[in-house]
């Protein structure tokens, strides 16, 4: 069980929206910058948003990152093949004084 | 091009130990922090272990404190992971990352270079 909470999978048809939510508490989401990274299978991961809503160049604008309080949400829009994925949330705790991800989102394009 | 590229990985048994390496490229090594990052099969990614730019500072997960050991070698650009009293639950895909993605002059704390992982299978 992740301290850093995200559905477990979610799923769209090509075109719609997709929005991943990752809850936290106040030592880490509500203190820190959120970041998500899409692990394609088999591959290893890759960031996508750093600093809540910041794009990487090269990250299409598809993918946008919000937070608020102690959770933070993905989101995916125009949903396309290639989105197929595991998606992570991470952040820094300051309790722990290490880095936290989430449990991982299975996005499916139906 | 940046790059990260881990060795050293295999088969152990329970008890025993290995070292991880992970080669940087393609950047200035020594001005970034370095992460190591696990995932069991089937899972999730965990974070493992974190060391500052010069080594000064070393983090660990409580699941491997007191067991693992980060390191850094600046002079030649390699990261390492010193891995002792293995476990069963140990085994996973390791991955080195570096933190620091820079745009305008600004370092984020972000996982911006990834390597392909090795792996380490902890079974007698």
């Amino acid at each position: 069980q992740s301290v850093l909470t995200q559905p477990p999978s979610a799923s769209g048809t090509p075109g719609q929206r997709v929005t991943i939510s990752c809850s936290g508490s106040s030592s880490n989401i509500g203190s820190n910058t959120v970041k998500w990274y899409q692990q394609l299978p088999g591959t290893a991961p890759k960031l996508l948003i750093y600093s809540n809503n910041q794009r990487p160049s090269g990250v299409p604008d598809r993918f946008s990152g919000s937070k608020s309080g102690t959770s933070a949400s993905l989101a995916i829009s125009g949903l396309q093949s290639e989105d197929e994925a595991d998606y992570y949330c991470a952040t820094w705790d300051d309790s722990l004084n290490g880095v936290l991800f989430g449990g991982g989102t299975k996005v499916t394009v139906l | 091009e940046e790059k990260l590229l881990e060795s050293g990985g295999g088969l152990v048994q329970p008890g025993g130990s290995l070292r991880l390496s992970c080669a940087a490229s393609g950047f200035t090594f020594s001005t970034y922090a370095m992460n190591w990052v696990r995932q069991a099969p089937g899972k999730g990614l965990e974070w493992v272990s974190l060391i500052r730019s010069s080594g000064g500072s070393t983090y660990y997960a409580d699941s491997v404190k007191g067991r693992f050991t980060i390191s850094r070698d600046n002079s030649k650009n390699t990261l390492y992971l010193q891995m002792n009293s293995l476990r069963a639950e140990d085994t996973a895909v390791y991955y080195c990352a570096k933190e620091g993605y820079t745009i305008f002059g600004v370092v984020y704390d972000a996982f911006d270079v990834w390597g392909q992982g090795t792996m380490v299978s902890v079974s007698s």
